[in-house]
């Protein structure tokens, strides 16, 4: 069975940052693309950042390009988010998705003072 | 970045009744749709992709059909489970994007 379970978001204060985590297992992860995507409250669906299966190619939403990073370690099965500069219009769950069909649970991550 | 069109924005059917939820697309993005149902607090679950294809375990009340850069999902026999919010996705380029959102009730 596929899981995807993210971790790591919270409460953080604007211009610092956090870094999210996504454990996969259930497949072969080196096999796949992975992506992030998030819904601020009461939004709609907002694609954040892909990375290719090998991680030799990254692609962001230019409202996080220079901000946010986008990293996988194979090994561990393990999907990354580092976000730097967060802004108040960061706040949002975020998602860890191996796109079309599966998604985990999400992580809310607030950004306030 | 292609922009999906979604409408309409809301919605509000009888069960039994067929309701017609649409995207279009701002460019040719081939058979790159998705279509999601997502419940209050509950991750996207997947309906259809490839624009026409059932997701696992979806009933075959879904269908998804295409006409050029529009792209349609159809749910037939409307039940009171299916009440949610409804979005489109294109995954034929970088960045990936949504549709706004359908918002489905049930009368």
């Amino acid at each position: 069975e596929v899981q995807l379970v993210e971790s790591g978001g919270g409460l953080v204060q604007p211009g610092r940052s956090m870094k999210l985590s996504c454990a996969a297992s259930g497949f072969t992860f080196s096999n796949y693309g992975m992506a992030w995507v998030r819904q601020a409250p009461t939004k709609g669906l907002e694609w954040v950042a892909t990375i290719s299966y090998d991680g030799s190619s990254t692609y962001y939403r230019d409202s996080v390009k220079g901000r946010f990073t986008i990293s996988r370690d194979n090994a561990k099965s393990t999907l990354y988010l580092q976000m730097n500069s967060l802004r108040s219009e960061d706040t949002a769950t975020y998602y860890c998705t191996r796109a079309p069909g599966y998604w985990g649970q999400g992580v809310m991550v607030t950004v306030s003072s | 970045d292609i922009q999906m069109t979604q409408s309409p924005a809301s919605l509000s059917a009888s069960p039994e009744e067929i309701v017609t939820i649409t995207c279009q697309a701002s460019q040719d993005i081939g058979n790159w749709l998705a279509w999601y149902q997502q419940k209050p607090g509950k991750s996207p679950q997947l309906l259809i992709y490839s624009a026409t294809s059932l997701a696992d375990g979806i009933p075959s009340r879904f269908s998804g059909s295409r006409s050029g850069t529009q792209y349609s999902l159809k749910i037939s026999r409307l039940q009171v489970e299916d009440t949610g919010i409804y979005y489109c996705l294109q995954r034929y380029s970088n960045p990936y994007t949504f549709g706004a959102g359908t918002k489905l009730e049930l009368k």
